[in-house]
């Protein structure tokens, strides 16, 4: 079957710190990946869409300086939170999709910055 | 446009009635329409979802329904249950990527 890990689960880090979180599909080619953070009490924000071979889509109040997307093959895709503070924590979702445009998604990674 | 809105924000029904949740979506090459349940501390789970080729889908007392025209689609959860109690999340995706609407907190009262 079709599954999507996240790497770490949960993690926390300093003030002003980078924290970096992996996405690994598993039994399929994601041909995009998407990733979303979950601020405490609030709903999935998109953060970006990474496609293989094409430029990182960053949606608006999100960019690459602070939100660096790697996404080298199709299975697998990081993201880093650079000089992370505290409104960066939250839970943060990677959605992979598949070549039949079915979207799964990982369990996320938890942040939590002190 | 690609907001999803969802509605109501706060839901508290009687255990055994049913409850429903509303989203609108503005992209009509919308194509693809899940709804996610998270309970608290948990990541987002699929309940069920329904594609743009079908109006009406049911499993294990979730409906949803999609009305193409209007640009509407819901959730209908039937004999709830205390066990139901969580944030509900709607999405619509395009093309890109999946647009989450602001959730459902639904309380089911014994």
């Amino acid at each position: 079957g079709a599954l999507v890990y996240q790497y770490p689960r949960r993690t926390i880090c300093k003030s002003g710190t980078s924290m970096r979180m992996e996405c690994q599909a598993v039994g399929f080619q994601a041909t995009s990946v998407a990733w979303y953070r979950q601020s405490p009490q609030k709903t999935f924000e998109l953060i970006a869409l990474s496609t293989v071979n094409s430029a990182i889509k960053y949606e608006q109040n999100f960019t690459q300086e602070k939100f660096p997307i790697s996404h080298p093959n199709l299975s697998f895709s990081s993201m880093t939170v650079l000089n992370a503070y505290l409104e960066d924590r939250g839970l943060y979702l990677c959605g992979a999709r598949d070549n039949q445009d079915t979207q799964y998604f990982g369990p996320g990674t938890r942040l939590l910055v002190l | 446009g690609e907001q999803v809105e969802q509605l109501p924000s706060i839901l508290r029904v009687q255990e055994g009635s049913s409850a429903s949740i509303n989203c609108t979506y503005e992209n009509s090459a919308s194509n693809y329409f899940p709804w996610y349940k998270q309970e608290p501390g948990e990541n987002p789970k699929l309940i069920i979802d329904i594609r743009s080729n079908m109006e009406r889908k049911q499993t294990q007392g979730l409906i949803v329904l999609l009305d193409k025209k209007a640009k509407r689609f819901s959730l209908h959860i039937t004999d709830t249950q205390p066990g139901d109690s969580a944030m509900y999340f709607c999405a619509a995706k395009s093309n890109n990527a999946p647009r989450f609407g602001a959730g459902t907190k639904l309380t089911v009262k014994p």
